[in-house]
Formats: structure tokens, sequence, C-alpha cells
């Protein structure tokens, strides 16, 4: 079946490195989405990413949507403690109309 | 204030007591979903509903059921937990399935003894 891939699932860094998230399905996507959860909370969602190859920016936060639209990169320039949490990407599943997930990406930051 | 309510937000229980976790939003979504949140294993969706009166399994579907007998609510009940069933339960809602902001609930922490 249809699945979304998230790597790495962790990753440790120290304050100021930059990080990057990687999300790769296994069909062509109509658009992705990236959700953040930060310990002990809910998934909030970040943003959406719907034409191939689009590249949206959130301050220190870029997003990436590949060509084939079956990719996505989320980065993160010079991290803060702020950024800790897990970091999901969700995409439509065929017809059905709803959201997979992946298994997230959780980060941690040493200050 | 644009939201989607649970509860309990957390319980403990005990294998075979039926219990019921509550959901409603106040954004007049049509779509709304259940997942369970498990170390290790991200999020997994648990059941779904495209609008009222029409619901549908998701990946994990054994031993829960849904209704959506209103627009606002979308209960998850456990007939007959059992400690596999321990696990973080989320509530989301969106206007449209697939596309747009889902709007996740805080969260249900559920122990099975």
């Amino acid at each position: 079946g249809q699945q979304v891939m998230q790597i790495p699932q962790y990753q440790h860094v120290q304050e100021g490195e930059d990080f990057t998230t990687y999300c790769n399905s296994s069909t062509t996507l109509s658009n992705i989405q990236w959700y953040k959860q930060r310990p002990g909370g809910h998934p909030v969602f970040l943003i959406q990413l719907v034409k191939s190859g689009e590249v949206k920016k959130q301050k220190r936060l870029t997003f990436q949507f590949g060509e084939a639209k079956k990719n996505s990169s989320l980065h993160i320039t010079a991290t803060q403690t702020t950024d800790v949490g897990t970091y999901f990407c969700a995409g439509p599943r065929g017809s059905q109309g709803n959201l997979i997930f992946g298994k997230g990406t959780k980060l941690s930051v040493k200050p | 204030e644009a939201q989607v309510t649970q509860n309990p937000r957390y319980l403990i229980t005990v294998t075979g007591k039926k219990l019921t976790v509550t959901c409603s939003q106040n954004m007049n979504h049509e779509y709304m979903s259940w997942y369970r949140q498990d170390p290790g294993l991200g999020l997994r969706q648990i059941y779904y509903s495209m609008n009222v009166e029409v619901t549908d399994k998701g990946d994990v579907p054994e031993g829960y059921k849904v209704s959506r007998k209103e627009k606002r609510n979308f209960p998850l009940i456990l007939e007959s937990p059992s400690p596999n069933q321990t696990s973080l339960y989320f509530c989301a809602s969106s206007f449209l399935p697939n596309t747009g902001e889902l709007f996740f609930g805080e969260g249900s922490r559920l122990t099975v003894l």
C-alpha cells in the first residue's frame, strides 16, 4: 500500500547548527503538509505545498516539494531550542481522501 | 476560538470496561479523524468521517468504533479495551479531507491495565 517515509527518525544537533528532515512517498502526491509536535503537545500545522518544485520559507524554516511530487524536505537554519519537537510530513492517501503521515523526525537541540 | 476538544485528557482503566473518548470541533468542519500515537510508530489513523453518518476505517480500526450523528462530534468508543490499546489518542478535523490544515485536539492518554 501507499507509504510515506521520513528520515532520519532522530536528529540531535547543537544549537546553531542546521537541520534537515526528508519525506518520501511511494506515490505521487497532490500536496504535502508538514506538522510540528512539541514535547507533550499535539501536532500543529506548519505548511502545505502543492506545486511541483515549490519552495516556501517561514523565517528559518525552508520547505521544498520535489519536481516529481514524491518527496519533500524541511530545512531549519541555525536551530534554536524552541525548534525541539517531532516534525511530521503527511500526504493524501490516493482517492480515499484522507492523510497518511510519516513516522516523524524527532529533533533535539543541545544549548 | 477555533478548537478541537477531547475528553478525557487522561484515563486509566481496566481490561474490558467500555469507555468513550469524546471529540468536538467548533469550526463546522466536515472531515474528522482519530489517530493513535505510539513510540516509533508515528500517527496511525483509526477511523475517519467525511460527513455526518459517513465513517470509514483507517489503518488500525480493530477494537474501536465511532459514530458521527452530528457534524461537530465524533466520539471514539472502545467496547472492551485491552492493554494493547494503551496509547495517546488524537482527534483531528479539517474542512476538506486531504488538503488544508488539519486541526488536532490536545490528545487523550489512555492506559488499559
